[in-house]
C-alpha cells in the first residue's frame, strides 16, 4: 500500500486554469483516475488512464502525469467546477489507493 | 442505462452485524469487477474491496481486510458488503462503484465509471 498527497484546497477564478497535482512515489508508470465530488452526491469519474474523459466530461478537464505527479486540469474554470477532487492509483493485487482529496474554489 | 441501485439507509448498535446490498442494472453484471468505497462523515473516499461476480474473486484492501466481507450474487445482479460485529467507528457513507479494467502503457488499474446513490450507515448506541 501506499499513499497519495494532493493540496488540502485550490482557488482559482472563473475563467482561469486550475491545477490540482497528486503525488505518490509508486506514480510512475501508475493508472491514475480522477474523481469530482460535489457535496451531497456520489463521485464521478472525470479522468482515466491518466488522460482520457468519460463521455458526458467537458473538454476543459484534462490529466497529465509526469515521473511522480498526476495533474489534473481544468481550463477555463467555471462556478460549476467548485467540488472536491481526488485522485487514484492502484498498487499491486490490486488495491485502489485515494488521494486525501482537493478542495476546489471557484471564487 | 447502466445503475447501481444501493439499500437504505441503516442504524445500528455496536456489536451488531449488518449486510448492505448493491443492484446493478443495465449492464452484464457478472462480467465487471464491483466495489466498496467508504466516506467518513466529513472525510475523503477510501478504496475498501472489489469482487467479480462471474466467479467470486475478491480484492481487499488492507486497511478493510478481516473487518468486511464483500460478496455478490450474480443470479440477482446483486453486490453485498457485510459487518459481523459493528463498531461506532464504522459510522460512514458507504458507495458502491462499478469497476472498469483498463490499460495505460505498462500499467493496469480500473476506473469507476458508475456509483451507487450511497448507503448511510450510523453505529450508536
Amino acid at each position: 500500500s501506499y499513499e497519495l498527497s494532493q493540496p488540502p484546497s485550490v482557488s482559482v477564478s472563473p475563467g482561469q486554469t486550475a491545477s490540482i497535482t497528486c503525488s505518490g512515489h509508486k506514480l510512475v508508470d501508475s493508472y491514475v483516475c480522477w474523481y469530482q465530488q460535489k457535496p451531497g452526491q456520489s463521485p464521478v469519474l472525470v479522468i482515466y488512464q491518466n488522460n482520457n474523459r468519460p463521455s458526458g466530461i467537458p473538454e476543459r478537464f484534462s490529466g497529465s502525469s509526469s515521473g511522480n505527479t498526476a495533474t489534473l486540469t481544468i481550463s477555463g474554470t467555471q462556478t460549476m467546477d467548485e467540488a472536491d477532487y481526488y485522485c487514484q492509483a492502484w498498487d499491486r493485487s490490486p488495491e485502489g489507493v485515494f488521494g486525501g482529496g482537493t478542495k476546489l474554489t471557484v471564487l | 442505462e447502466v445503475q447501481l441501485v444501493q439499500s437504505g439507509a441503516e442504524v445500528k448498535k455496536p456489536g451488531e452485524s449488518l449486510k448492505i446490498s448493491c443492484k446493478g442494472s443495465g449492464y452484464s453484471f457478472h462480467d465487471y469487477w464491483i466495489g466498496w468505497v467508504r466516506q467518513m462523515p466529513g472525510k475523503g473516499l477510501e478504496w475498501m474491496a472489489i469482487i467479480y461476480p462471474g466467479d467470486s474473486d475478491t480484492r481487499y484492501s488492507p486497511s478493510f481486510q478481516g473487518q468486511v466481507t464483500i460478496s455478490a450474487d450474480k443470479s440477482i445482479s446483486t453486490a453485498y458488503l457485510q459487518w459481523s460485529s459493528l463498531k461506532a467507528s464504522d459510522t460512514a457513507m458507504y458507495y458502491c462503484a462499478r469497476h472498469v479494467l483498463g490499460y495505460s502503457g505498462s500499467s493496469a488499474g480500473y476506473y469507476m465509471d458508475v456509483w451507487g446513490k450511497g448507503t448511510t450507515v450510523t453505529v450508536s448506541s
